[in-house]
Protein backbone atom coordinates (compact mmCIF):
# COMPACT_ATOMS: atom_id res chain seq x y z
CA UNK A 1 0.00 0.00 0.00
CA UNK A 2 1.63 3.19 -1.17
CA UNK A 3 -1.36 5.58 -0.56
CA UNK A 4 -1.30 8.18 1.40
CA UNK A 5 -5.07 9.48 2.14
CA UNK A 6 -6.33 12.85 3.58
CA UNK A 7 -9.87 14.62 5.27
CA UNK A 8 -11.53 16.09 3.95
CA UNK A 9 -11.36 16.83 0.34
CA UNK A 10 -12.45 19.81 0.72
CA UNK A 11 -13.24 22.42 3.72
CA UNK A 12 -15.46 25.89 3.73
CA UNK A 13 -14.57 27.38 6.59
CA UNK A 14 -15.14 30.59 8.81
CA UNK A 15 -13.01 32.90 10.15
CA UNK A 16 -13.73 31.97 13.95
CA UNK A 17 -14.58 28.26 13.15
CA UNK A 18 -12.04 25.45 14.74
CA UNK A 19 -11.68 22.31 12.02
CA UNK A 20 -8.87 20.04 11.71
CA UNK A 21 -7.16 18.22 8.54
CA UNK A 22 -6.06 14.43 8.87
CA UNK A 23 -4.16 12.51 6.98
CA UNK A 24 -2.63 8.78 7.16
CA UNK A 25 -0.32 6.33 5.77
CA UNK A 26 0.16 2.81 6.34
CA UNK A 27 3.85 2.58 4.24
CA UNK A 28 5.87 2.45 7.85
CA UNK A 29 7.05 5.69 7.11
CA UNK A 30 8.89 7.74 9.86
CA UNK A 31 8.95 10.89 8.44
CA UNK A 32 5.28 12.93 7.81
CA UNK A 33 5.14 16.75 6.17
CA UNK A 34 2.55 19.05 5.31
CA UNK A 35 2.42 21.33 2.71
CA UNK A 36 0.90 24.27 1.48
CA UNK A 37 0.44 25.10 -1.96
CA UNK A 38 -1.43 28.22 -3.65
CA UNK A 39 -2.76 28.29 -7.46
CA UNK A 40 0.05 27.96 -10.11
CA UNK A 41 2.83 27.68 -7.24
CA UNK A 42 5.24 24.50 -5.98
CA UNK A 43 4.03 23.25 -2.47
CA UNK A 44 5.62 25.37 0.36
CA UNK A 45 6.54 23.26 3.02
CA UNK A 46 5.33 23.83 6.68
CA UNK A 47 6.09 21.20 8.88
CA UNK A 48 8.29 18.19 9.53
CA UNK A 49 7.64 15.76 11.77
CA UNK A 50 10.12 12.74 12.29
CA UNK A 51 10.00 9.75 14.56
CA UNK A 52 6.40 11.96 16.25
CA UNK A 53 8.52 14.69 16.66
CA UNK A 54 7.84 17.95 15.18
CA UNK A 55 11.19 18.51 13.49
CA UNK A 56 11.01 21.50 10.75
CA UNK A 57 8.12 24.30 11.53
CA UNK A 58 8.59 26.77 8.42
CA UNK A 59 7.77 29.90 10.60
CA UNK A 60 4.06 28.91 10.52
CA UNK A 61 1.47 31.43 12.11
CA UNK A 62 0.45 29.91 15.63
CA UNK A 63 -3.48 29.86 13.54
CA UNK A 64 -2.07 26.41 11.93
CA UNK A 65 -1.19 23.73 14.80
CA UNK A 66 0.51 20.30 14.04
CA UNK A 67 -0.28 17.14 15.87
CA UNK A 68 1.62 13.71 15.16
CA UNK A 69 -0.93 11.31 17.35
CA UNK A 70 1.00 8.36 16.05
CA UNK A 71 3.48 7.23 13.36
CA UNK A 72 0.76 6.90 11.07
CA UNK A 73 -1.72 9.92 11.74
CA UNK A 74 -1.10 13.70 10.87
CA UNK A 75 -2.89 16.28 11.74
CA UNK A 76 -3.28 19.87 11.23
CA UNK A 77 -5.22 22.19 13.09
CA UNK A 78 -6.91 25.02 12.22
CA UNK A 79 -8.08 28.02 14.26
CA UNK A 80 -8.94 31.70 13.46
CA UNK A 81 -7.61 31.63 9.69
CA UNK A 82 -7.99 34.22 7.25
CA UNK A 83 -9.21 34.27 3.97
CA UNK A 84 -5.15 34.53 2.58
CA UNK A 85 -5.01 31.02 4.12
CA UNK A 86 -7.55 29.47 1.63
CA UNK A 87 -4.82 26.85 -0.39
CA UNK A 88 -4.61 23.53 -1.27
CA UNK A 89 -2.94 21.81 1.91
CA UNK A 90 -0.66 18.36 1.31
CA UNK A 91 0.51 15.83 3.38
CA UNK A 92 3.53 13.91 2.72
CA UNK A 93 5.17 10.87 3.64
CA UNK A 94 8.76 9.56 3.03
CA UNK A 95 11.03 6.65 4.66
CA UNK A 96 12.82 9.06 6.92
CA UNK A 97 13.46 12.80 6.90
CA UNK A 98 16.88 12.78 4.65
CA UNK A 99 14.72 14.29 2.10
CA UNK A 100 16.98 14.49 -0.57
CA UNK A 101 17.46 10.75 -0.09
CA UNK A 102 13.98 9.49 0.32
CA UNK A 103 10.90 10.42 -2.44
CA UNK A 104 8.15 11.78 -0.63
CA UNK A 105 4.79 10.04 -1.37
CA UNK A 106 1.73 12.83 -1.13
CA UNK A 107 -1.52 12.70 -0.34
CA UNK A 108 -4.67 13.72 -3.14
CA UNK A 109 -4.75 17.02 -0.26
CA UNK A 110 -7.48 19.27 1.48
CA UNK A 111 -8.84 22.07 -0.64
CA UNK A 112 -9.07 24.78 1.79
CA UNK A 113 -11.52 28.10 1.43
CA UNK A 114 -11.66 30.61 4.02
CA UNK A 115 -14.91 32.99 4.46
CA UNK B 1 22.62 26.85 -1.02
CA UNK B 2 20.74 24.94 -3.54
CA UNK B 3 18.26 25.90 -6.21
CA UNK B 4 16.45 24.56 -9.25
CA UNK B 5 15.44 26.49 -12.57
CA UNK B 6 12.51 25.20 -14.64
CA UNK B 7 13.10 27.01 -17.81
CA UNK B 8 9.58 27.15 -19.46
CA UNK B 9 6.46 27.79 -17.27
CA UNK B 10 4.36 26.23 -20.29
CA UNK B 11 4.93 23.72 -22.93
CA UNK B 12 2.57 22.94 -25.72
CA UNK B 13 3.31 19.43 -27.68
CA UNK B 14 0.98 17.97 -30.21
CA UNK B 15 0.34 14.11 -29.38
CA UNK B 16 2.58 11.20 -30.52
CA UNK B 17 5.47 13.57 -30.43
CA UNK B 18 7.86 14.04 -27.78
CA UNK B 19 8.44 15.92 -24.68
CA UNK B 20 10.89 17.76 -23.06
CA UNK B 21 10.34 19.75 -20.00
CA UNK B 22 13.74 21.69 -19.09
CA UNK B 23 15.53 21.78 -15.53
CA UNK B 24 19.05 23.53 -14.24
CA UNK B 25 19.78 23.14 -10.52
CA UNK B 26 22.69 25.00 -8.38
CA UNK B 27 24.14 22.48 -5.61
CA UNK B 28 26.98 22.81 -2.92
CA UNK B 29 26.96 19.59 -2.54
CA UNK B 30 26.26 16.23 -4.63
CA UNK B 31 22.65 16.85 -5.64
CA UNK B 32 19.21 14.45 -5.25
CA UNK B 33 17.24 15.15 -8.08
CA UNK B 34 13.55 14.49 -8.43
CA UNK B 35 10.92 14.93 -11.22
CA UNK B 36 7.21 15.33 -9.34
CA UNK B 37 3.93 15.19 -11.67
CA UNK B 38 0.39 17.19 -10.67
CA UNK B 39 -2.56 16.21 -12.20
CA UNK B 40 -5.04 19.14 -11.49
CA UNK B 41 -6.68 19.30 -8.33
CA UNK B 42 -4.60 16.12 -7.02
CA UNK B 43 -1.45 15.69 -4.72
CA UNK B 44 2.00 14.95 -6.46
CA UNK B 45 3.37 12.12 -8.06
CA UNK B 46 6.68 10.98 -8.12
CA UNK B 47 8.33 10.06 -12.20
CA UNK B 48 11.71 9.11 -11.14
CA UNK B 49 15.05 10.31 -9.26
CA UNK B 50 18.55 10.43 -9.25
CA UNK B 51 20.46 9.75 -6.55
CA UNK B 52 23.95 8.69 -7.36
CA UNK B 53 23.46 5.76 -9.65
CA UNK B 54 23.14 5.49 -13.33
CA UNK B 55 23.05 9.36 -15.32
CA UNK B 56 19.98 8.26 -17.37
CA UNK B 57 17.11 7.73 -14.99
CA UNK B 58 13.94 5.71 -16.32
CA UNK B 59 10.57 6.92 -14.60
CA UNK B 60 6.93 5.57 -15.06
CA UNK B 61 4.74 6.26 -17.75
CA UNK B 62 7.58 6.54 -20.29
CA UNK B 63 9.30 9.35 -19.07
CA UNK B 64 12.84 9.31 -18.55
CA UNK B 65 16.02 12.07 -17.39
CA UNK B 66 19.57 12.97 -18.03
CA UNK B 67 21.63 14.12 -15.30
CA UNK B 68 24.39 16.26 -16.92
CA UNK B 69 26.73 17.26 -13.88
CA UNK B 70 28.69 19.78 -16.33
CA UNK B 71 25.45 21.32 -17.71
CA UNK B 72 23.74 21.41 -13.98
CA UNK B 73 20.83 19.91 -16.20
CA UNK B 74 18.38 17.35 -15.33
CA UNK B 75 15.81 17.74 -18.34
CA UNK B 76 12.65 15.42 -18.51
CA UNK B 77 11.83 13.71 -21.87
CA UNK B 78 9.05 11.26 -23.09
CA UNK B 79 9.65 9.98 -27.06
CA UNK B 80 5.44 10.42 -27.29
CA UNK B 81 3.17 12.84 -25.43
CA UNK B 82 -0.20 11.41 -24.68
CA UNK B 83 -3.17 13.14 -23.83
CA UNK B 84 -3.21 11.93 -20.07
CA UNK B 85 0.22 13.41 -19.78
CA UNK B 86 -0.89 17.21 -19.44
CA UNK B 87 -0.26 18.32 -16.01
CA UNK B 88 2.00 20.26 -14.03
CA UNK B 89 5.29 18.78 -13.46
CA UNK B 90 7.58 19.79 -10.40
CA UNK B 91 11.76 19.61 -10.95
CA UNK B 92 13.09 19.38 -7.21
CA UNK B 93 16.61 19.46 -5.79
CA UNK B 94 18.17 18.48 -3.14
CA UNK B 95 21.86 17.24 -1.13
CA UNK B 96 22.42 13.59 -1.57
CA UNK B 97 23.11 13.36 1.65
CA UNK B 98 19.87 14.37 2.73
CA UNK B 99 20.08 16.26 5.51
CA UNK B 100 18.61 19.62 3.45
CA UNK B 101 15.34 20.13 2.63
CA UNK B 102 14.17 19.66 -1.00
CA UNK B 103 14.29 23.15 -3.14
CA UNK B 104 11.13 22.76 -5.76
CA UNK B 105 10.71 24.50 -9.29
CA UNK B 106 8.02 26.49 -10.08
CA UNK B 107 6.88 24.34 -12.18
CA UNK B 108 5.85 23.43 -15.86
CA UNK B 109 2.38 23.55 -17.20
CA UNK B 110 2.61 20.21 -19.93
CA UNK B 111 -0.29 21.08 -22.82
CA UNK B 112 -1.05 17.96 -25.38
CA UNK B 113 -2.87 18.91 -28.20
CA UNK B 114 -4.88 16.35 -29.90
Amino acid sequence: DTEVTQTPKHLVMGMTNKKSLKCEQHMGHRAMYWYKQKAKKPPELMFVYSYEKLSINESVPSRFSPECPNSSLLNLHLHALQPEDSALYLCASSQEERQGYYEQYFGPGTRLTVT
Amino acid sequence: AQSVTQLDSHVSVSEGTPVLLRCNYSSSYSPSLFWYVQHPNKGLQLLLKYTSAATLVKGINGFEAEFKKSETSFHLTKPSAHMSDAAEYFCVVSDRGGYQKVTFGIGTKLQVIP
